[in-house]
């Protein structure tokens, strides 16, 4: 059974760092691009970086450029979002999202985890 | 960024009708669209990809039309569990967007 299983959202203060990780199983994980979609509360889903399923390519939304980065470890079946510089805004429920295909980056996502919640606030 | 439309953005119908929801990009997508339903407390969930085909488990009565700018998600004879928000998404470019999302209740 494919799973997805997000871990490290907590309350952080404005200007603080954080960490999340996405561990998949039930799956060939070096072999899929994989993302993290946010969602604020009450709001819609903003997509907010992605990477290939062998890392060599990633992009992140402007919104989080130069804060934000998306790593992956194949070896251990994880993906990561280290958050920089947070803010209120960054306050969300975090998905890891899967690609629904293998062998590219297609960006059509299945399945997602359960999320995770980052709150910003002092 | 590549700009996603939805209309309308909150809908009321009654269970065994059709229903519509349409999205519209910014600029040509060619047939990057998919679209997911989302109920509240859960993950969203892939319905079409490729703008009509329908991701493997999903009913038949959901389907999907549309290429360049104009899309629809169609629901042939509401059921109870149909009642939710669904979202459109481009994958056409970095980086994706998505709809603002149409909420879907009963009347």
């Amino acid at each position: 059974e494919v799973q997805i299983l997000e871990s490290g959202g907590d309350l952080v203060q404005p200007g603080g760092s954080l960490r999340l990780s996405c561990a998949g199983s039930g799956f060939a994980f070096s072999t899929y691009a994989m993302s993290w979609v946010r969602q604020a509360p009450g709001k819609g889903l903003e997509w907010v970086a992605g990477m290939s399923g062998s890392g060599d390519r990633s992009s992140h939304a402007d919104s989080v450029k130069g804060r934000f980065a998306i790593t992956r470890d194949n070896s251990n079946n994880m993906l990561f979002l280290q958050m920089n510089s947070l803010r209120a805004e960054d306050t969300a429920i975090y998905y890891c999202a899967r690609d629904r295909a293998a062998g590219g980056m297609f960006g059509w996502f299945d399945p997602w985890g359960q999320g995770t919640l980052v709150t910003v606030s002092s | 960024d590549i700009q996603m439309t939805q209309s309308p953005s909150s809908l009321s119908a009654s269970v065994g009708e059709r229903v519509t929801i349409t999205c519209r990009a910014s600029q040509d997508i060619n047939i990057y669209l998919g679209w997911y339903q989302q109920k509240p407390g859960k993950a969203p969930e892939l319905l079409i990809y490729a703008a009509s085909s329908l991701q493997s488990g999903v009913p038949s009565r959901f389907s999907g039309s549309g290429s360049g700018t104009d899309f629809s998600l169609i629901i042939s004879g509401l059921q109870p569990e149909d009642f939710a928000t669904y979202y459109c998404q481009q994958v056409n470019s970095f980086p994706y967007t998505f709809g603002q999302g149409t909420k879907l209740e009963i009347k």
